[in-house]
Formats: C-alpha cells, structure tokens, sequence
C-alpha cells in the first residue's frame, strides 16, 4: 500500500542546531516526494519536491532533501535553525502519474530562542 | 497569479446537516484535490477531480462527494454530519504534466467546518 511515515513527532531544539527529520515513502513505481511547512494559523507552503534527478534537492529557506532510493527515504535538513523555523512539518508522496498524495503524521518542531 | 483560494473560511453546523465547501483553483490549473486535516488523522486524502470528473479518491464514506465545474471551480459536499467531520478541509490544484505543468500542487488556506 501507498504510505509516507514520519518517525518524530515532536522534535524541540535550540536556535542555531541542526534539523535531521526523517521520512520514508512505501511506493511501487515512480514516485514524487514532497515537503510542506505549516506555521500556526497558515496554510501548507511548499519547501522543496524531488521529482527525478539529483537526489539533493535544496528548498527555500536553507531546507534541503535527501531521495534515498535504497533506504526509501526522503529526510529533510538543516544546518542550523532559526526560532521562526518553529512550526508542523510534513513529508508527502504521491505517484507521478496521478494527484493521490499521501501525507505523513507530520512533525511539531519547535525551536527556542 | 491570484493562489487558490476557499470559501467560507469557518463554518459551524450541526449533527445531521449538510454542507458545501468550494475551491477556486489557481487560472489555467484544472486538477483540484481535497483533503481532510484532523488533530489524530493528519492529512487524509479525499478526491481529486480533473475536467469535472473524478479521478482519484480516498478511503471516505459516501457522504462525501464533489464536483467539479467547466471553469475547474470545485465544491465538496458532506451530507448528514457527524462530529467527527469536524476538520480542516484543504483544497490543492496542480498543472498536469500534459498541460505543461509538473503536477505541483498548491495549497489554499483551507476550510475550518465545526460540527456541533
């Protein structure tokens, strides 16, 4: 079956630490992967996508991705994190060819200042 | 590029009630997807509806249903509300790849609907 999982549900971290969240995606066939940061009181915003190619995909705000093919992983990072990076981060997946996307539980991150 | 937008923003209703949520997509994106966002459920993924057919959908009882129009706006329906229907509805719509886009989808602010 089709699935994204996320390991930390809540993660807390001192400001200028390193980020490492992880997810892992269970799909057969050619798959699209997704992170999106909510920030309280907003709507899902896109950070970065790995549709094909380099398996480092760099996003906005200094967030990048690993696509690990053999490991079925797809972790977010970064190098050091700033208290407004507080906020519900989600990992998604759907396949290419078609819009069902399947989110993670997401994970609460929340970094003090 | 004016984003996607939902309407109405909040919403209360009662057990047994139906509502009507709507969606306008981004101009020119003619998929619209639906989700259900929920404290213990997460994101869960409702339909997906492409030139006013459905093409995906999600492990929902009957009681939910959409449409889509020719102008790609899309309503979602849930009939007889029970209070676990109480949620965040969020709206996506995406370029196909067909019609030079990547399938991206982009994210409205959502629909807040409290069942009572």
């Amino acid at each position: 079956a089709q699935s994204v999982s996320q390991h930390n549900h809540h993660v807390i971290l001192s400001e200028a630490a390193s980020l490492e969240l992880g997810c892992n995606y269970s799909y057969g066939g050619t798959v699209n992967l997704f992170w999106y940061v909510q920030y309280p009181g907003q709507h899902l915003q896109l950070l970065l996508k790995y549709f094909s190619g380099d398996p480092l995909v760099k996003g906005i705000k200094g967030f990048e991705a690993e696509f690990i093919k053999s490991k079925f992983s797809f972790n977010l990072r970064k190098p050091s994190v700033q208290w407004s990076d507080t906020a519900e981060y989600f990992c998604a997946g759907k396949l290419s060819n078609n819009n069902d996307m399947r989110f993670g539980a997401g994970t609460r991150l929340t970094v003090k200042p | 590029k004016a984003g996607v937008t939902q309407t109405p923003r909040y919403l209360i209703k009662t057990r047994g009630q139906q509502v009507t949520l709507s969606c306008s997509p981004i101009s020119g994106h003619r998929s619209v997807s639906w989700y259900q966002q929920t404290p213990g459920q997460g994101l869960q993924f409702l339909f997906e509806y492409f030139s006013e057919t459905q093409r995906n959908k999600g492990n929902f009882p009957g009681r939910f249903s959409g449409r889509q129009f020719s102008n790609s706006r899309s309503e979602m329906n849930v009939s007889t509300l029970e209070l676990g229907d109480s949620a965040l509805y969020l709206c996506a719509s995406s370029l196909p790849i067909g019609q030079g886009g990547n399938n991206e989808q982009f994210f409205g602010p959502g629909t807040r609907l409290t069942v009572l």
